[in-house]
């Protein structure tokens, strides 16, 4: 079983849905939890924390279900720049090493 | 863009060689991760290096190896190429703070091996 899970789509919506993407991970012991956003033969860059209260930043909303090992990020309002694979990432502060899913690829369409 | 610069960009090898990739960290971050990403995979952790020492590894074998310089640059060397090597090479730096090390990734190097 893979550490962290994911969906892989491609999720393909029409400009203005909203759409959500979701993640379980398998180590209990992880502490710090992110999404990050890659673009095509680009490096991964931080999107967002997640917290276990839930966050917000603009149109992303990202949720923590530490009893379900769950995470997942929402999307509203999608924009064709939105376009991108989705990468749900989990830390381990004790091994300090990032544990990424395979990405989720979102395509936006016109 | 973050700070953190890789070179090269891209690296044509054969099997059996040995290269060698360069990463310069973020100013002010002490700490430098290196992660392979194949073809339509998430990045996996090779290593990380803090303060000249490596401070973790994942699976990957011995002829993965690595170096920190003092100025917190980063070294990655792999010894007798195999096909599978074939992936992008990323490295991330941070800053060691035991309430959040968010790591943010340089450009890449993509190495083909053939």
């Amino acid at each position: 079983r893979k550490e962290v899970e994911q969906d892989p789509g491609p999720f393909n919506v029409p400009e203005g849905a909203t759409v959500a993407f979701n993640c379980t991970y398998s180590n209990s012991a992880s502490q710090s939890f992110f999404w990050y956003r890659q673009d095509c033969r680009k490096e991964p860059k931080l999107l967002m924390s997640v917290y276990s209260s839930g966050n917000e930043d603009g149109r992303f909303t990202a949720q923590l279900n530490r009893a379900s090992q769950y995470i997942s990020l929402l999307i509203r309002d999608s924009k064709l720049s939105d376009s991108a694979t989705y990468l749900c990432v989990v830390n381990d502060t004790g091994r300090r090493a990032l544990t990424f899913g395979s990405g989720t690829r979102l395509q936006v369409q016109p | 863009e973050t700070g953190v610069t890789q070179s090269p960009t891209h690296l044509i090898k054969t099997r059996g060689q040995q290269v060698t990739l360069r990463c310069s960290s973020q100013s002010g971050h002490n700490t430098v991760s290196w992660y392979q990403q194949a073809l339509g995979q998430g990045p996996q952790f090779i290593f990380q290096y803090y303060r000249e020492e490596e401070n973790g590894r994942g699976n990957f074998p011995p002829r993965f190896s690595g170096l920190q310089f003092p100025n917190y640059s980063s070294e990655l060397n792999v010894n007798a190429l195999e096909l599978d090597d074939s992936a992008l090479y990323l490295c991330a730096s941070s800053l060691v703070d035991f309430s959040t090390d968010t790591q943010y990734f340089g450009p890449g190097t993509r190495l083909t091996v053939l």
